[in-house]
């Protein structure tokens, strides 16, 4: 079946404006992650969904950073008047049930560039 | 609080030598641990986990790990290294009551004709 897929793969933008992350999980998959990949910071856990819930936001870095997730499918990660410092891959990652041990699922990432 | 720690940012070696990326983990319960391979430009893929049951867990691609809670390890090795095994590793953590998995820094694995 299809696996994890995101959109854009490539994003430009500049410092300042507001963008917008998708990522479409497995199908069935009722659990959903959103990690940060840097250079200087490797890789960084943002936000976790149960369903449309999410039990856990402590990664998220500033106010600037939302997520939301809607029937129990789809998650939008937006980022809010943009700085440098958040050039880097975003991962999304699901799984079945989102338990600590389970595979998670990776999509190939949406690559930002903050300019 | 649960950490990872990869020695060895770049590790190099020869075709068909022994391949060893090594991991060691904190955690204050009894950990999940799992092992990521991230190919150029694509997205992250298990080789291998671990979950309380075999210590000795063999994985995707030739590549086994062995958790030794006494020297809070878990390395990962494949006898024999390939050209397509370049790419970076990462060894990560999980703890029974969390919802998320905490990387480590990761390791380049270059081959070397």
């Amino acid at each position: 079946g299809a696996g994890v897929s995101q959109s854009p793969s490539n994003k430009v933008t500049e410092k300042g404006k507001d963008v917008e992350l998708r990522c479409d999980p497995i199908s069935g998959h009722t659990a959903l992650y959103w990690y940060r990949q840097s250079l200087g910071q490797g890789l960084e856990f943002l936000i976790y969904f149960q369903g449309n819930s999410a039990p856990d936001k402590s990664g998220l870095p500033s106010d600037r950073f939302s997520a939301e997730r809607t029937g129990g499918s789809v998650s939008t990660l937006t980022i809010q008047r943009t700085q440098q410092e958040d050039s880097a891959v975003y991962l999304c990652a699901s799984s079945l049930g989102g338990g600590p041990a389970e595979t998670q699922y990776f999509g190939p990432g949406t690559r930002l560039l903050v300019l | 609080a649960q950490s990872v720690t990869q020695l060895g940012s770049h590790v190099s070696v020869s075709e068909g030598a022994l391949v060893l990326l090594r991991c060691n983990y904190s955690s204050s319960v009894p950990p999940y641990l799992f092992w990521y391979v991230q190919y150029p430009n694509q997205g992250l893929q298990l080789l291998l986990k671990y979950t309380s049951a075999a210590t000795l867990v063999k994985g995707i691609n030739g590549f086994e790990a062995e958790f030794k809670k006494s020297e809070t390890s878990f390395h990962l090795t494949k006898p024999s290294a390939h050209m397509s095994d370049a790419a970076e590793y990462f060894c990560a953590v999980s703890e029974p009551s969390a919802s998320k998995i905490i990387f480590g820094s990761g390791t380049r694995l270059s081959i070397r004709p």
